[in-house]
């Protein structure tokens, strides 16, 4: 079945920055989008950008554009989004979804990754 | 981006139905037939329930429906059962150079 495993919670430093992965299985890795999303403390959900992991073109969300890369590594069917110059505010659980291929919607995420950064 | 807008928190007892409203603008869930509807329980990832504002995915009990009129989006949730107690985001697609995606901020379903 279609699973999405991300790594673990990480805790960083101000100014630092964090790589959080998320291995898929269960189908064709190169075959759709994956999406990032966050969710900080009793916030909503909040798009971050997302990789077509067919050549590695990537949109990123104007708020995250300096901070934020997107990549994959398609051998280990493995996507990856790192964000720099952590703020206390970036604390947040960190999402990948599967994009599913037509209309615009999520068919599969990720567990979460936690992303504390102490103030 | 500014987020959708839904209810903080909306109860009822089992066997009841309940209607979560989305209010969006005119170029988010006023210009697309794009929202989805997603269930988070606690400690665990969002799962979809309701694509293309009426769709289910199969697996999704029909006790779920989605609509839309004009700026805002609804899922209705039929004979609420306990498991139903969970948080409900709707999302819709923008498609602008800024963000291509925008979701609520959350409702709490509580079952009495």
């Amino acid at each position: 079945q279609v699973q999405l495993v991300q790594s673990g919670a990480e805790v960083k430093k101000p100014g630092a920055s964090v790589k959080v992965s998320c291995k898929a299985s269960g189908y064709t890795f190169t075959g759709t989008y994956i999406h990032w999303m966050r969710q900080a403390p009793g916030q909503g959900l909040e798009w971050m950008g997302w990789i077509n992991p067919n050549g590695g073109g990537t949109k990123y969300a104007q708020k995250f554009q300096d901070r934020v890369t997107m990549t994959t590594d398609t051998s280990i069917a493995t996507a990856y989004m790192e964000l720099s110059r952590l703020r206390s505010d970036d604390t947040a659980i960190y999402y990948c979804a599967k994009y599913s291929g037509f209309d615009y919607f999520f068919d599969r995420w990720g567990q979460g990754t936690l992303v504390t950064v102490p103030s | 981006q500014s987020a959708l807008t839904q209810p903080a928190s909306v109860s009822g007892s089992p066997g009841q139905s309940i209607t979560i409203s989305c209010t969006g603008t005119s170029s988010d869930v006023g210009n697309y037939n794009l929202v989805s509807w997603y269930q988070q329980h606690p400690g665990k990832a969002p799962q979809l329930i309701i694509y293309e504002v009426t769709k289910r995915p199969s697996g999704v009990s029909n006790r779920f429906s989605g609509s839309k009129s004009g700026n805002t989006a609804a899922l209705t949730i039929s004979g609420l059962q306990a498991e139903d107690e969970a948080d409900y985001y709707c999302c819709s697609y923008v498609g602008s150079e800024a963000f291509d995606y925008v979701f609520g901020a959350g409702t709490k379903v509580t079952v009495l």
